[in-house]
C-alpha cells in the first residue's frame, strides 16, 4: 500500500518557470523525503525534511511540510529541461512508502 | 561513490517460469528494501530487511514471491511461478542505520512476463 499521494499527476511547463508539486499523507512520520526518477532508472534522493521542520532549501529546491495538514510541497525554481523526470514523496515512519508521483516535463 | 548493484538489468520470461533478482547493497548498510514499480506508478514496498531479518513483508505475495538475505549482505528476490501481472521494475534500495536517513537505489531489474 502507498502512503503519499502526489498532486498533480502530470505537470508540463516551459524552461525557466517554477514547478510546484504537492504530497499528502495519512499517518504520523519521522521525516518526509523527495526523490527523483529519470525514465527507466532508479530513484535518487533529493531532499529530506524532518517532522519538526517547516521549510528547507537545497539549491533550486524548496520543500515545505505542514504536519497538521499532513502535506508537503516541493518547489523547483527556474526549471531546466534536465529537470524532466518523475518526482516522488516518501514518508518515513521506520518503513519507507512512496506516492504515485508527479511526472514533470520541462520544455526547452 | 558506492552504489547499489542489481542484476539482471532486464529479464524476459514466459508465465509459469521462475525468475530471480539479485541485489548487493552499499557496504555497511544494514537495511535493505525491495520495491515493485508498475509502469506509471510509484514504488510499492514488497519487503524490508534489517540485517538478515525480515522487518516487513506484509505486501509480499507469499504464494509466489520469496526474499532472502542469508548473511545480511546481498539479497535475492524470487518469483515462482511468474504471472503476466508481475511485469514491472523491481527496485532494490539500502539505507544506513546510522546518521543519514536517505535511501540509495539500484538501477532496477525490468521484468517482462509473456
Amino acid at each position: 500500500s502507498q502512503q503519499g499521494e502526489e498532486d498533480p499527476q502530470a505537470l508540463s511547463i516551459q524552461e525557466g518557470e517554477n514547478a510546484t508539486m504537492n504530497c499528502s499523507y495519512k499517518t504520523s512520520i519521522n521525516n518526509l523525503q523527495w526523490y527523483r526518477q529519470n525514465s527507466g532508472r532508479g530513484l535518487v534522493h533529493l531532499i529530506l525534511i524532518r517532522s519538526n521542520e517547516r521549510e528547507k532549501h537545497s539549491g533550486r529546491l524548496r520543500v515545505t511540510l505542514d504536519t497538521s495538514k499532513k502535506s508537503s510541497s516541493l518547489l523547483i525554481t527556474a526549471s531546466r529541461a534536465a529537470d524532466t523526470a518523475s518526482y516522488f514523496c516518501a514518508t518515513d515512519d521506520n518503513d519507507m512508502r512512496f506516492g504515485a508521483g508527479t511526472r514533470l516535463t520541462v520544455k526547452p | 561513490e558506492a552504489e547499489v548493484a542489481q542484476s539482471p538489468r532486464y529479464k524476459i520470461t514466459e508465465k509459469s517460469q521462475a525468475v530471480a533478482f539479485w541485489c548487493d547493497p552499499i557496504s555497511g548498510h544494514a537495511t535493505l528494501y525491495w520495491y515493485r514499480q508498475i509502469l506509471g506508478q510509484g514504488p510499492e514496498l514488497l519487503v524490508q530487511f534489517q540485517d538478515e531479518s525480515v522487518v516487513d513483508d506484509s505486501q509480499l505475495p507469499k504464494d509466489r514471491f520469496s526474499a532472502e538475505r542469508l548473511k545480511g549482505v546481498d539479497s535475492t528476490l524470487k518469483i515462482q511461478p511468474a504471472e503476466l501481472g508481475d511485469s514491472a521494475m523491481y527496485l532494490c534500495a539500502s539505507r544506513s542505520t546510522s546518521g543519514r536517513a536517505e535511501l540509495f537505489f539500484g538501477e532496477g531489474s525490468r521484468l517482462t512476463v509473456l
